[in-house]
């Protein structure tokens, strides 16, 4: 079975460029996260979507930050402007409903702004 | 609130040497518990989980956890510590609620000398 996949899997791009990160779940799974990962501040959430509905996002960092679900299969990160600090690898993962569900998580996106 | 802490940020063992990586939860409700390991380039796969059926827990590549409430611990062994295990591992905790917030810890490296 597929797992889940993220695209692309590197980025590097200029300081006030868009970047839009993509992610595909697992298929059945119906909860989908955000992370952000980095050696300073580890593994952050960023936002959970259940059924294609954002449920929490408060760990987005700020209004430059946006993530949709359009469709159970396909979800996207955006950051626009993006910034240096922004500078992470980005995972994507997706799970079955229910607390006792273990994540999936894809390979991630390195993403580099210079 | 949940919470996890790991003890150590980088474990050194050698070759065949027992691995014991160390992991406390704080939790206001029954927990579900999660180890994860996490090589390079790569996002986090699930090692094994505690879903209250059974205290000590067994996992893939002879990982095996022990769910202790009086300790409030769930540490990860294995007896022998093989090259390829060399890697990152998380604990995490997720409350029964049916928000599926999962807390990570911040991780833990570990070394394998030869």
């Amino acid at each position: 079975d597929a797992g889940v996949i993220q695209s692309p899997r590197h980025e590097v791009t200029e300081m006030g460029q868009e970047v839009t990160l993509r992610c595909k779940p697992i298929s059945g799974h119906n909860s989908l996260f955000w992370y952000r990962q980095t050696m300073m501040r580890g593994l952050e959430l960023l936002i959970y979507f259940n059924n294609n509905v954002p449920i929490d996002d408060s760990g987005m960092p700020e209004d430059r930050f946006s993530a949709k679900m359009p469709n159970a299969s396909f979800s996207t990160l955006k950051i626009q402007p993006s910034e240096p600090r922004d500078s992470a690898v980005y995972f994507c993962a997706s799970s079955l409903g229910g607390d006792n569900q273990p994540q999936h998580f894809g390979d991630g996106t390195r993403l580099s702004i210079l | 609130a949940q919470s996890v802490t790991q003890l150590g940020s980088h474990v050194s063992v050698s070759e065949g040497a027992l691995v014991l990586l160390r992991c406390n939860y704080s939790s206001s409700v029954p927990p579900y518990l999660f180890w994860y390991v996490q090589y390079p380039n790569q996002g986090l796969q699930l090692l094994l989980k505690y879903t209250s059926a059974a205290t000590l827990v067994k996992g893939i590549n002879g990982f095996e956890a022990e769910f202790k409430k009086s300790e409030t611990s769930f540490h990860l062994t294995k007896p022998s510590a093989h090259m390829s295990d060399a890697a990152e591992y998380f604990c995490a905790v997720s409350e029964s609620g049916g928000y599926q917030k999962v807390t990570f810890g911040t991780g833990t490296k570990l070394q394998v000398i030869p």
